[in-house]
């Protein structure tokens, strides 16, 4: 299958430790998402890489970082964890192209999350 | 600042009802309008809308866009207890660098 895969699929952690989570995107894709979807909630963005570099960033600290690889996969590092970073994190891979008509990404694709518990 | 709301926040019907979901966006330079079913965990994809008037159809399910009202509608026809889920909208904008999403409208279709 090349779907998104995320790992781990679950994880615990206390509060004011430190966290990665990983996503391979799916086959062809070049982009990656991550949104943290909290309980009851929609999901909400967090940052995009595309060619290794954070392209845009939601409303989110500075503790909340990443990367993104050669190979496209990425990582999400979250610092000093607060029990109300407890959610859903959820990553999305797309393809960018540059058309005449303007930059765009499509086929956004969702893995299924990692969820996060901090105790 | 962006803005996505759904509505209701749940539904619940028996098999066989029809059901209408709503969505209304404020998103600035939109591009389209995106529909995903969330059963528990992966939302996965139903529609993607971008042209006004234009009904998308799957099976049972179709989805329109109106660009004047800044909205749009899924509908679910005959459903199915396999149809129970939480359905989630966003709004995309022209960059596509990131999706607004709502809050999700959770239904559960009883046997």
């Amino acid at each position: 299958d090349a779907g998104v895969t995320q790992s781990p699929t679950h994880l615990i952690k206390t509060r004011g430790q430190q966290v990665t989570l990983r996503c391979s995107p799916k086959s062809g894709h070049d982009t990656v998402s991550w949104y943290q979807q909290a309980l009851g909630q929609g999901p909400q963005f967090i940052f995009q890489y595309y060619e290794e570099e954070e392209r845009q960033r939601g409303n989110f600290p500075d503790r909340f970082s990443g990367h993104q690889f050669p190979n496209y996969s990425s990582e999400l590092n979250v610092n000093a964890l607060l029990l109300g970073d407890s959610a859903l994190y959820l990553c999305a891979s797309s393809q960018s192209g540059q058309p005449t008509s303007g930059f765009y990404v499509v086929g956004y694709t969702f893995g299924s999350g990692t969820r996060l518990t901090v105790v | 600042e962006d803005k996505v709301v759904q509505s209701p926040l749940s539904l619940v019907v028996h098999e066989g009802d029809t059901v209408t979901l709503n969505c209304s966006y404020e998103v600035t330079n939109f591009r389209s309008l995106l529909w995903y079913k969330q059963e528990k965990k992966a939302p996965t994809f139903l529609f993607m809308l971008t042209s006004s008037g234009i009904e998308k159809k799957s099976g049972r399910l179709s989805s329109i866009l109106d660009k004047k009202e800044l909205s749009s509608i899924l509908n679910i026809t005959a459903t199915q207890t396999g149809d129970s889920a939480i359905y989630l909208c966003a709004g995309q904008n022209n960059a596509g660098n990131m999706l607004t999403f709502g809050g999700g409208t959770r239904l559960m279709v009883k046997p």
